[in-house]
């Protein structure tokens, strides 16, 4: 059974950095194939995928966030972090992170999700 | 980026009704396109990937097609766990949501 649950901050200040834990069970980040992605969702919008960290230990993020993110995994620990720098009022949002399958070369989809946590942003 | 673009951005609809979403793609996809459900407050849930495999335990009056730049999820008959928002994925990195469908109760 796959779970993933995402921990951090509820309330961070403009200008900080947010550093979110997705601890997650069931699969390993070492098998082929797998992957761990972050996605957001501001409050009554769409979703926004950020960023995501493969079993090879392959990273992709955002381009139009791509210089505040960074993504890390710690196999051991199954844990996934993902770090956003310079925080700002429209960064406030429900933020997931996700288990992701592989189904053809660089083609990934979330089959399992966690519950989500709310970040706010505002001093 | 790819844009995906739903249609419509709501719809209200009966119980039984048959209902139809559309997700549009500024660039060709393949077939490489998956769909959610998302309920208040709940995190999304995969319904169909690869445009058109249904995801296990999904049930079965759901249904997705296309292919290129149109995509279309379908549901066969509305039941009332139906009502949700759904969003359509693109699976090329870098991955982009649709703006969502809300489906209401009408």
């Amino acid at each position: 059974q796959i779970t993933l649950k995402e921990s951090g901050p509820t309330l961070v200040k403009p200008t900080q950095t947010l550093t979110l834990t997705c601890t997650f069970s069931g699969f390993s980040l070492s098998t082929s194939g797998v992957g761990v992605g972050w996605i957001r969702q501001p409050p009554g919008k769409a979703l926004e995928w950020l960023a995501v960290i493969y079993w090879d230990d392959d990273k992709r993020y955002s381009p139009s966030l791509k210089s505040r993110l960074t993504i890390t995994k710690d196999t051991s620990k199954n844990q996934v972090v993902l770090t956003m720098t310079n925080m700002d009022s429209v960064d406030t949002a429900t933020y997931y992170c996700a288990h992701s399958i592989r189904i053809a070369v660089g083609r990934h989809y979330f089959d399992y999700w966690g519950q989500g946590t709310l970040v706010t942003v505002s001093s | 980026d790819i844009q995906l673009t739903q249609s419509p951005t709501f719809l209200s609809a009966s119980v039984g009704d048959r209902v139809t979403i559309t997700c549009r793609a500024s660039q060709g996809l393949s077939s490489y396109l998956a769909w959610y459900q998302q309920k208040p407050g709940k995190a999304p849930k995969v319904l169909i990937y690869a445009a058109s495999t249904l995801q296990s335990g999904v049930p079965p009056r759901f249904s997705g097609s296309g292919s290129g730049t149109e995509f279309t999820l379908t549901i066969s008959s509305l039941q009332p766990e139906d009502f949700a928002t759904y969003y359509c994925q693109q699976l090329n990195s870098p991955w982009t949501f649709g703006q969502g469908t809300k489906v209401e109760i009408k």
